[in-house]
């Protein structure tokens, strides 16, 4: 069964500062790593989606690398705003397999 | 274009009502997910439709759970006979057909709470 964790599990830092989140995974047999945001109450929205194959995906001030042999993935948040307290959840997809398994998410709070 | 929706957003029952969620996916999505997230808990997978064929429904906690897809497109789940600790967050996803990515685009959720 593919695990998935997240550290930490909550974390402020001051506005500015580089965010960085960390997923870990136990089954390297992934076909694609997904990066989501969660606001309270609400859906999850997609940040970035890392194949298999690719090291790494940038959006913006996002930048997200896949390291598939060790089971890690990180997602960079720069020059951190107030606006990006949210919990970031990471999720993977096994080949032949259509859920995806989700690790328990970072809590982040950006402080003024 | 429009996203996954769901309906209703909040649902408050009693313990032993059945209740009914929908998912309308988004326009021309042929894959359909649904997961739970519960309080502590993190999101877990429910079932899988492709079309409106379930191949994968091993997630479903119990035989109070079920699902249907009609027409390819709008979903129900049901939970029969509601208990306390089906209260949670039911998140609906739907993914575009012969999609190289399969990412999966979900909905705001419908928050259960089941007195």
């Amino acid at each position: 069964k593919q695990e998935v964790t997240q550290i930490p599990a909550a974390l402020s830092v001051p506005e500015g500062e580089n965010l960085v989140l960390n997923c870990s995974f136990t089954d390297s047999a992934i076909y694609n790593l997904q990066w989501f945001r969660q606001d309270p109450g609400k859906g999850l929205t997609s940040l970035l989606l890392i194949q298999s194959s690719q090291r790494e995906q940038t959006s913006g001030r996002l930048n997200a690398s896949l390291d598939k042999s060790s089971g890690r993935s990180t997602l960079y948040i720069a020059a951190s705003q107030p606006g990006d307290s949210a919990t970031y959840l990471c999720a993977v997809l096994l080949y032949g397999n259509n859920r995806l398994a989700f690790g328990k998410g970072n809590q982040v709070v950006v402080i003024p | 274009g429009a996203g996954v929706s769901q309906s209703p957003s909040n649902k408050v029952t009693e313990k032993g009502k059945d209740v009914e969620l929908r998912c309308d996916p988004i326009s021309g999505h042929t894959a359909l997910y649904w997961y739970r997230q519960s309080l502590g808990q993190g999101l877990e997978f429910l079932i899988y439709f492709q079309g409106n064929s379930a191949p994968d429904k091993s997630g479903l906690p119990s035989d109070r759970f079920s699902a249907e897809r009609t027409g390819g497109s709008v979903s129900t789940l049901t939970i029969q006979r509601t208990q306390q600790e089906d209260s949670a967050v039911y998140l609906c996803a739907s993914s575009p057909p012969e999609s190289y990515y399969n990412e999966q685009f979900f909905g705001p959720g419908t928050r259960l709470t089941v007195l």
